[in-house]
């Protein structure tokens, strides 16, 4: 079945960097973009980043453009996000999630499975 | 970006009822690539509905999403003690993609 586990996770000062992991199995991973979500406590779902099933194209949120980095490896069946600069609002539960879209299909499709979940926590 | 404006925050309801959650959009939302998650404290959200109204392998026919363009809804035939969750609606048509602010189903 489907798993995705993100890692990674820690308590950071402001301005600090650092970097999620999420590996995944139980699909073929090289087919299928994935996503990063995250949500502030007792908030709701705020989308971050997607990178493409090749890792070649990547988007971003407003409120991270410039910050995070998303990337992924292939061989390791593994998605990166390197969070730079890191704000107090930056804190949150961060979601690895599967796009539903296998690669060269032409029509959108939302995320299929997620993760659950690695806590970031930006204070001084 | 396109926002998302789910209504109402919180829908006090009992066992048995029906519910139903309105998620509107600031501009259309393409080919309506509209989805709505369901998500339990502490567990990652679950897909219910995409493409406004087809749902997700597995979930129940009690769940059903209908809409185009700007407004949107998800219909909740029969609330069962399992469904009392939160229900988050989300456009994935438009960059950036976006998420509604949820709306809190609760037991009545």
């Amino acid at each position: 079945q489907v798993r995705l586990e993100e890692s990674g996770g820690a308590v950071v000062q402001p301005g600090r960097s650092l970097r999620l992991s999420c590996a995944a199995s139980g699909f073929t991973f090289s087919a299928y973009g994935i996503h990063w979500v995250r949500q502030a406590p007792g908030k709701g779902l705020e989308w971050v980043a997607i990178v493409s099933y090749e890792g070649n194209s990547k988007y971003y949120g407003d409120s991270v453009k410039g910050r995070f980095t998303i990337s992924r490896d292939n061989s390791r069946n593994t998605v990166y996000l390197q969070m730079n600069s890191l704000r107090p609002e930056d804190t949150a539960v961060y979601y690895c999630a599967k796009d539903g879209a296998a690669a060269g299909s032409n029509e959108p499709q939302p995320v299929d499975y997620w993760g659950q979940g690695t806590l970031v926590t930006v204070s001084s | 970006e396109t926002v998302l404006t789910q209504s109402p925050g919180t829908l006090s309801l009992s066992p048995g009822r029906r519910a139903t959650l309105s998620c509107r959009a600031s501009q259309s939302v393409s080919n309506n690539y509209l989805a709505w998650y369901q998500q339990k404290p502490g567990q990652a959200p679950r897909l219910l509905i995409y493409g406004a109204s087809s749902r997700a392998t597995g979930i129940p026919d009690r769940f059903s999403g209908s809409g185009s363009e700007t407004d949107f809804t998800l219909t909740i035939t029969r609330l069962e003690p399992e469904d009392f969750a939160v229900y988050y609606c989300h456009q994935y048509g438009n960059a950036p993609l976006t998420f509604g602010g949820g709306t809190k189903v609760e037991i009545k």
